[in-house]
């Protein structure tokens, strides 16, 4: 079966930093570019970065640029955001999700996880 | 950055009825618009890929059209299960971006 599973959420102060993972399996990982996407409670969806499937390029949106870093192991089937100095606004459920591959790339996201939930708060 | 506009924001509809959301984008994005459903404390799932192209799985119900600017998300013969916030996606250019939502409501 094709799927994500997303851990590491949980309670952090502001300033703090949390590192998510998301675990791929039933596919071949190192094919599938990657992103990851939010949703504060209540609110719409969130592209927060993207990185090729080798890990070679990578994107961030500009609310989170300089203090995310997105990154993979291909080896270990694994892709990760570090996220520093969070913010009472970065809130929100992380999803991880697939998308395209070298052949076919900036696809639509068609595999996501369950999510997990970051909440920054003192 | 492109930004996507959905309408409506909300839609109350009953069963059996069709349902058009739209999507415009602020510049040209060809067909690179994508639909998702979003039901309560579920993750997306992709019903429409790239405008029109059907995705294994989705209900016929389901279908997408558009290019360049504007996209439309239609419903024939709503259901009570169709009950779930959709979201446009585009994946044209970098930073990726979504629309803020439509939520339906069944009566």
């Amino acid at each position: 079966e094709v799927q994500l599973v997303e851990s590491g959420g949980g309670l952090v102060q502001p300033g703090g930093s949390l590192r998510l993972s998301c675990a791929a399996s039933g596919f071949t990982f190192s094919s599938y570019e990657m992103n990851w996407v939010r949703q504060a409670p209540g609110k719409g969806l969130e592209w927060v970065s993207y990185i090729s499937s080798s890990g070679s390029t990578i994107y961030y949106a500009d609310s989170v640029k300089g203090r995310f870093t997105i990154s993979r192991d291909n080896a270990k089937n694994s892709l990760y955001l570090q996220m520093n100095s969070l913010r009472a606004e970065d809130t929100a459920v992380y999803y991880c999700a697939r998308s395209g591959v070298v052949l076919a790339p900036h696809d639509a996201f068609d595999i996501w996880g369950q999510g997990t939930m970051v909440t920054v708060s003192s | 950055e492109i930004v996507l506009t959905q309408s409506p924001d909300f839609q109350s509809v009953t069963p059996k009825e069709k349902v058009t959301i739209t999507c415009r984008a602020s510049q040209s994005i060809g067909s690179s618009l994508h639909w998702y459903q979003q039901k309560p404390d579920q993750s997306p799932k992709l019903l429409i890929k790239y405008a029109s192209q059907s995705i294994s799985g989705v209900p016929s119900r389901f279908s997408g059209s558009g290019s360049g600017t504007d996209f439309t998300l239609t419903i024939n013969s709503l259901e009570a299960e169709d009950a779930a916030a959709y979201y446009c996606h585009q994946s044209s250019s970098l930073p990726y971006t979504f629309g803020q939502g439509t939520k339906l409501e069944i009566k």
